[in-house]
């Protein structure tokens, strides 16, 4: 079953500019994790932000956790055309051996 | 560390023909593997929870008869699609979780394989 939510489906930007999108969920997690999805490949997985982290920066990714809003972010500044692809928010549930839960993501476009 | 491997990547076979997709960790061991199904444009939906030893648990409407799954050791499972059907045409990702030890929680993924039904 898919638990988050992202929004905007899909976004298409100029190079250089920043690029947000947003994931909601449902129930509470132990982590929550943003994935990038190349057109016919495979998972590459960006940053992993804990429940009780409310910020994270890798690089050009800045990855937000509102946990009493069951949402999350993630902004790519300074967009290249290289970022044209798929990206997922994926949780990861608080209880035991649990798969994580995919969103259904957003189809980012960079247009140089 | 903490990779997995598919194999094949990509597979085309006729309609009703059986299909073997082989799940490894490579540098670890794994007690649960995942598997995954992903239709064009669409996210990744969970298909079955793949325990070594143990009987897979399976999605609902995720028919067990028809993707069958074993998971005979601690870093290899597969997933066998039986009697395949051009529906059955997508992309099949496994992830495995490993045993124990700081990587505990993570789950780790693998390549994807490509499955087209003819």
């Amino acid at each position: 079953s898919q638990q988050g939510e992202e929004d905007p489906q899909a976004l298409s930007i100029q190079e250089g500019e920043n690029a947000t999108m947003n994931c909601s969920y449902k129930t509470s997690i132990n982590n929550l994790q943003w994935y990038r999805q190349n057109s016919g490949r495979g998972l590459v997985h960006l940053i992993l932000i804990r429940s009780n982290e409310r910020e994270k920066h890798s690089g050009r990714l800045r990855v937000t956790l509102d946990t009493s809003k069951k949402s999350s972010s993630l902004l790519i500044t300074a967009s290249r055309a290289a970022d044209t692809a798929s990206y997922f928010c994926a949780t990861a549930p608080n209880s035991g051996n649990t798969p994580l839960v995919f969103g259904k993501g957003t189809r980012l476009s960079v247009i140089a | 560390g903490a990779v997995v491997s598919q194999h094949p990547s990509w597979v085309i076979c006729k309609s009703g023909t059986s299909v073997k997709i082989e799940c490894r960790s490579l540098d670890f061991q794994a007690t649960t593997m995942f598997w995954y199904r992903q239709f064009p444009k669409q996210s990744l939906m969970l298909m079955a929870t793949s325990n070594e030893g143990s009987k897979a648990t399976y999605e609902q409407g995720v028919e067990k008869d028809k993707f069958l799954i074993n998971h005979a050791s601690l870093t290899l499972s597969t997933l066998t699609v039986t009697s395949a059907h051009p529906e059955d045409s997508s992309f099949y990702i496994c992830s495995a979780r490993p045993a124990g030890g700081p990587l505990y929680n993570e789950q780790f993924f693998g390549p994807g394989t490509r499955l087209t039904v003819l």
